[in-house]
């Protein structure tokens, strides 16, 4: 089975701080994404990257950004936390396949006060 | 632009009856479909997945779902429903023709089932 793990279920970060949010997949799979998810919003893609060293932005990539320095890992970046992205980080990797799934790390429940 | 639209944001059920989650989409191509499940505080999971062939699509935990190109609706559907089934439910599509990467998401459906 495909496992996806994040790092952090849960943070409590200051406004402010910096926030490193990380992903490891081991499937090998070329493409991964940083999603967030708020009530009444769904999911709203934030980056995705799909191969080492790239990556695009997605609907709602201010004040966030990414690393992906290795293939199996995807990094997500707040460079200094505010109130509003207090929410629930999930990761996702996928095949190069348009016909492909993605799958879901656990999900980091982040609290900015 | 590609959309998904979930038009229930509740579906309220109770056990052993049928269960339906509806999803229309909007892809300019042809679409690839996804159901997708969420317990509280964790991760997505796949459930099924339309890309071609028979319209009806068999998937994890006796759910399945019916692709109807006429109506772009791809509607999740369970004879018998169980108390766990209560969750969160995703409707996802891709134009196949389109980026290899994204899936768009509708905004979820919350399925109550009751004893």
């Amino acid at each position: 089975d495909v496992k996806v793990t994040q790092s952090s279920r849960y943070l409590v970060k200051r406004t402010g701080e910096k926030v490193f949010l990380e992903c490891v997949q081991d499937m090998d799979h070329e493409n991964m994404f940083w999603y967030r998810q708020d009530p009444g919003l769904g999911l709203r893609l934030i980056y995705f990257s799909y191969d080492v060293k790239m990556k695009e932005k997605g609907d709602i990539p201010e004040g966030y950004s990414v690393s992906r320095e290795k293939k199996e890992r995807f990094s997500l970046i707040l460079e200094s936390a505010s109130t509003n992205q207090t929410s629930m980080y999930l990761c996702a990797s996928s095949l190069t396949s348009a016909s492909g799934e993605l799958f879901f790390g656990e999900g980091s429940r982040l609290t900015v006060l | 632009a590609q959309s998904v639209a979930q038009p229930e944001d509740q579906v309220n059920v109770a056990e052993g009856n049928p269960l339906t989650v509806k999803c229309t989409y909007s892809v300019s191509g042809n679409p690839y479909l996804f159901w997708y499940v969420q317990y509280p505080n964790r991760g997505l999971q796949f459930l099924l997945k339309y890309i071609t062939g028979d319209n009806l699509v068999k998937g994890s935990y006796g759910f399945e779902a019916e692709f109807n190109k006429s109506q772009t609706s791809f509607h999740l559907k369970k004879p018998s429903a169980l108390v766990s089934d209560s969750a969160l439910y995703f409707c996802a599509v891709r134009d196949s023709g389109g980026s290899q990467g994204n899936l768009i998401f509708g905004k979820g459906t919350k399925l109550s089932v009751k004893p």
